[in-house]
Formats: structure tokens, C-alpha cells, sequence
């Protein structure tokens, strides 16, 4: 079946520093989401990306989708403590199928 | 205020006890979603359902059931016959299945003892 997988699985940073999370699908993707869950919360839709190469950048975030559409990646710029909580990308197969996340802690 | 209410945010029950989680939606949103997360995991499709009256299996709907008699309504059945149904439990809607973002319930937490 449909697979989407996400790494790394945990990434502690020093305040300041980037971060980056990748996502990859084993077949092609329609379109690909990014959500961010705080600890505790439940996930928050941050955006969406359609086509082939799209960069999309929010602040600080630049999200990226792979020319093939079987990858994507998040960066974040200059980490703050409000980054804290877990990224996950999600590949739409007709249903929201979700990547493993990836656990973010932001040292002050 | 429009949104998606789960319902209660955290559910004791007893071991072989079937138990019902309540999720609603004021969004008229036609898709809905259930999912499974347990602690440093990724969410994990339940069931998901397209339109009112119509529901699909996700990837783990072995020991759940779903109904859709209703748009606003999906509640999610955990039945005694799921081996470890200690998780926490998360319900989503979108306008539709397809390119459209998903809106999360605060979730359910269960345990089972």
C-alpha cells in the first residue's frame, strides 16, 4: 500500500540553529501537506503544495516538493522555542495517508 | 464558532468493554477521518468516510467500527475485539477527500484497563 515515510525521526537544536525534516512516498503524490502538533495538541494544517518544484516559504519555513512529487522537505530558519512539537508531512492518496513525524526540541 | 468536537478528551474503560468516541463537525465538511496515534508515533487511518451513509476501511479498522448516518456526525466504536486499544484517538474532517487540509478534534485519549 501507500507509504509515506519521514525523517529524522527526533532532532534536538541549540535555539538559533536550522532544522530540517524530509518526507519521501514510494509512488507519486497528488499533492502534499505539511502539519505542525504541539505537545499535548492535535495537528495544525500549515500548508499544502500541488506542483512539480513548487518552494513555498512561511516566515521562516521554506516547504519544499520534489520535481518527481515523491518528496518534500521542511526547513526552518533560525529555530525559536516556539518551534517546539512534532512535523508531519501527509501524502494524499484519496485519504490523508501520514508520515511517522518528526520530533523537534528547540534548547533556549 | 465552527470547528470539530471530540468528545470526552480523556475515557477510562474496562477490559472487554466496547466504548463509543464522539466526533462532530459544524463545518459541513463531506470527508471524515479517524485516526490512531500512540506516544512518538505518526496517526495511523482507521476509517474514513467520503459522504454521508458511505465509510471505508483505513489502514488498522480491525477491532473498530465506524457509522455516517449523519454529515456532522462519525462516531468511532472501539470494540473488545481490538487487542490494545490504549491510544489516543484523533478525528479530522475536510471539505473533501483530495487536495483539501484536514481539521482536527482536540482527541480522544483512551485507557483501558
Amino acid at each position: 500500500g501507500q507509504q509515506v515515510m519521514q525523517i529524522p525521526q527526533y532532532q534536538h537544536v541549540q535555539e538559533g540553529e536550522d532544522f530540517t525534516t524530509y518526507c519521501n512516498s514510494s509512488t507519486t503524490l497528488s499533492n502534499i501537506q505539511w502539519y505542525k502538533q504541539r505537545p499535548g495538541g492535535h495537528p495544525v494544517f500549515l500548508i499544502q503544495l500541488v506542483k512539480s518544484g513548487e518552494v513555498k516559504k512561511q516566515k521562516r519555513l521554506t516547504f519544499q516538493f520534489g520535481e518527481a512529487k515523491k518528496n518534500s522537505s521542511l526547513h526552518i530558519t533560525a529555530t525559536q522555542t516556539t518551534d517546539v512539537g512534532t512535523y508531519f508531512c501527509a501524502g494524499n492518496f484519496n485519504k490523508f495517508y501520514f508520515g511517522s513525524g518528526t520530533k523537534l526540541n528547540v534548547k533556549p | 464558532d465552527g470547528g470539530i468536537t471530540q468528545s470526552p478528551k480523556y475515557l477510562f474503560r474496562k477490559e472487554g468493554q466496547n466504548v463509543t468516541l464522539s466526533c462532530e463537525q459544524n463545518l459541513n465538511h463531506d470527508a471524515m477521518y479517524w485516526y490512531r496515534q500512540d506516544p512518538g508515533q505518526g496517526l495511523r487511518l482507521i476509517y474514513y468516510s467520503q459522504i454521508v451513509n458511505d465509510f471505508q476501511k483505513g489502514d488498522i479498522a480491525e477491532g473498530y467500527s465506524v457509522s455516517r448516518e449523519k454529515k456532522e456526525s462519525f462516531p468511532l466504536t472501539v470494540t473488545s475485539a481490538q487487542k490494545n486499544p490504549t491510544a489516543f484517538y484523533l478525528c479530522a474532517s475536510s471539505i473533501a477527500t483530495g487536495n483539501t487540509e484536514a481539521f482536527f478534534g482536540q482527541g480522544t485519549r483512551l485507557t483501558v484497563v
